[in-house]
């Protein structure tokens, strides 16, 4: 069975510094997957989408990779704002049941 | 763009009511889903559907009902609410298939008293 975990749970960082959240997988039989960041009392927003024909994607500030033999993927922020401040989520895709597989996320904390 | 939009955004109910909650996207995605976030159970999936007339249950279906009648539309019906039951609930569409990216409308609050 499919497992997704977020470490750290929480990170709490000074404003300007980059960082790195890692999510890992057990099973590497995945379609894709896919980085979010949740506000408080909001949705989900995407933020990165990754085949798993891929090693990374970027958008601005972001950079997701992914190793899928290793079951790894890591979300890189750079030069953090205190507007990065939010639970990140990772979710993988996979074949077995059309299900995403949810990380439990990582509390982010960009102190001014 | 509209993208997925949810309604109502938030809901109090008794015991025993039922109520619908509406998820509608303008993306013309195939795949849509409800889910439900708790504190500590992180995203649950309720039920979800591959296209229209096309449903099927996810990890926690029980007390729920969904149809999909068409592409747009994928209401979410609890037939007799339960205080188990309050949740924030979120709709999320994405094209058919294996590799598209999942959009999500901005949740729905119910309260269950």
């Amino acid at each position: 069975k499919q497992e997704v975990t977020q470490i750290p749970a929480a990170l709490s960082v000074p404003e300007g510094e980059n960082l790195v959240l890692n999510c890992s997988f057990t099973d590497s039989a995945i379609y894709n997957l896919q980085w979010f960041r949740q506000d408080p009392g909001k949705g989900l927003t995407s933020l990165l989408l990754i085949q798993s024909s891929q090693r990374e994607q970027t958008s601005g500030r972001l950079n997701a990779s992914l190793d899928k033999s290793s079951g790894r993927s890591t979300l890189y922020i750079a030069a953090s704002q205190p507007g990065d401040s939010a639970t990140y989520l990772c979710a993988v895709f996979e074949d077995s049941n059309y299900q995403l597989i949810w990380g439990a996320g990582t509390k982010l904390i960009i102190k001014p | 763009n509209a993208g997925v939009t949810q309604t109502p955004k938030f809901q109090v109910l008794k015991t025993g009511q039922s109520m619908t909650l509406q998820c509608a996207q303008d993306m013309n995605h195939e795949y849509m889903s409800w889910y439900r976030q708790d504190p500590g159970m992180g995203l649950r999936l309720i039920h979800y559907s591959v296209g229209a007339g096309i449903t099927d249950q996810g990890e926690v279906p029980n007390g729920y009902n969904v149809s999909r009648s068409t592409t747009e539309d994928f209401p979410l019906r609890l037939l007799s609410a339960a205080p188990s039951q309050t949740s924030v609930y979120f709709c999320a569409s994405k094209t058919g298939g294996r590799t598209g990216e999942l959009f999500f409308g901005e949740g729905s609050r119910l309260t269950v008293l």
